[in-house]
């Protein structure tokens, strides 16, 4: 049982350059979240979705665009890389039903913009 | 408005000895609380999360923490300490589904270190 997957691992980019992370879960969740974090600060929350095609910014989404075509899969994107977009990013899904079900995390993104 | 506040973003303790972890929350609607811990270049997993109207919780690796109403606190602990808890844990707390997705909040986070 895979949970949450992240892929890439580590990705350098150049001021400017644009890519999208991507997020797979196999725990047939319906909400799922991307979270940057920096040193000192925990986790962020930039994005989340509440359902397959449904999407809604959350405390930092400023310079990120998310897509959620399919249930399982979460997309981040960047569309022109900013150093202060150098950051770990973390996706994670969560089970409908009452308020203590935990998020379930992945290993992260590890971002580096030069 | 939600927030949480983890006091000390270091704490060292010598092998065997007890581990606290403190934390304090702010939340207009009843809290969901959770403590996670993440491992170096891993990502978070949960040690433990709140029950409603349970003071003491337990988790995994033997922590538990203890909710406090009165003091907005939901510090962890664990009676003895070794070498493998060395890690970052943080403090999250929710609102539930129908605030903004059941976003966590999360303290900033205290790194453990453990001596031998």
């Amino acid at each position: 049982n895979a949970g949450v997957t992240q892929t890439p691992k580590f990705r350098v980019l150049k001021t400017g350059q644009s890519m999208t992370l991507l997020c797979a879960q196999d725990m047939n969740h319906e909400y799922m979240y991307w979270y940057r974090q920096d040193p000192g600060m925990g986790l962020r929350l930039i994005h989340y979705s509440v359902g397959e095609g449904t999407t809604a910014k959350g405390e930092v989404p400023d310079g990120y665009n998310v897509s959620r075509l399919k249930k399982q899969n979460f997309l981040l994107g960047l569309e022109s890389a900013a150093p202060s977009q150098t950051s770990v990013y973390f996706c994670a899904s969560r089970g409908t039903g009452i308020g203590n079900q935990p998020q379930h995390f992945g290993d992260g993104t590890r971002l580096s913009i030069l | 408005a939600q927030s949480v506040t983890q006091l000390g973003s270091h704490v060292s303790v010598s092998e065997g000895a007890l581990v606290l972890l403190r934390c304090n929350y702010s939340s207009s609607v009843p809290p969901y609380l959770f403590w996670y811990v993440q491992y170096p270049n891993q990502g978070l997993q949960l040690l433990l999360k709140y029950t409603t109207g349970a003071t003491l919780v337990k988790g995994i690796n033997g922590f538990e923490a203890e909710f406090k109403k009165s003091e907005t606190s939901f510090h962890l602990t664990k009676p003895s300490a070794h070498m493998s808890d060395a890690a970052e844990y943080f403090c999250a707390v929710s609102g539930g589904v129908y605030n903004q997705g059941g976003k966590l909040i999360f303290g900033q986070g205290t790194e453990l270190s453990v001596k031998p």
